[in-house]
């Protein structure tokens, strides 16, 4: 089974602080990506960062960075510098072959002013 | 501009009536996808399309129907729509697999089955 497991609902962070959210994933791919995806409010789901699972450097996308821990199968995302416009909910997403992209449950992030 | 284009974005219907919500991307992607967003679930597969007249099921098929006539449309057809179909639908696309491009998605449609 492939499944995509984000242990927060919920997190809260203050503006300008750093938060970090959890995912893991169990994949049979032996050559794959994985993804972080934004939904604000306005329900768009937005790219947010990328990251090739046969390299061992750690993607970064301006603030948005993540932790890839291949043998530990955890792949968490770091928002550093908290701005209000992060509020959103964040899916992990992990493929699962080329015909289907597994996501967790989400996680509501709330940025406090 | 690239984008994934549903339609409509919010609809409420009686159980039972016909209904179809249309996708359609304009970036030449081969493959598209549906997906059905519930709280504490996240988003699951409905069903995808790897190219024109290339369909298969995801994991929750059941009560859906799609066709791929054309390469930019992908409509998503409930039958005989029951509650237990509400839900926020998303379409996505992607050049390829999703496992390395990842998706476009839709802006979504929130449908109220009553």
């Amino acid at each position: 089974a492939q499944t995509v497991t984000q242990s927060q609902p919920e997190m809260s962070v203050q503006e300008a602080e750093t938060v970090t959210l959890s995912c893991t994933y169990d994949t049979s791919e032996s050559d794959y990506y994985l993804f972080w995806y934004k939904q604000p409010p306005s329900r768009q789901m937005i790219l947010v960062i990328r990251q090739e699972a046969y390299k061992q450097q750690n993607a970064t996308e301006n603030r948005f960075s993540v932790n890839f821990q291949k043998a530990a199968k955890s792949f968490s995302l770091k928002i550093s510098d908290s701005q209000l416009g992060d509020a959103a909910m964040y899916f992990c997403a992990c493929p699962h072959n080329n015909n289907d992209m597994r996501f967790g449950a989400g996680t509501r992030l709330t940025v406090k002013p | 501009e690239a984008q994934v284009t549903q339609n409509p974005r919010y609809l409420i219907t009686v159980t039972g009536k016909k209904l179809t919500v249309t996708c359609s991307q304009n970036m030449n992607h081969e493959y598209m996808s549906w997906y059905r967003q519930d709280p504490g679930l996240g988003l699951r597969q409905i069903y995808y399309s790897m190219n024109v007249e290339v369909t298969d099921k995801g994991d929750v098929p059941e009560g859906y129907k799609v066709s791929r006539k054309e390469k930019r449309n992908f409509p998503l057809i409930l039958e005989s729509p029951s509650p237990n179909q509400t839900s926020l639908y998303f379409c996505a696309s992607s050049l390829r697999g999703s496992q390395f491009y990842g998706y476009t998605f839709g802006s979504g449609t929130r449908l109220t089955v009553v």
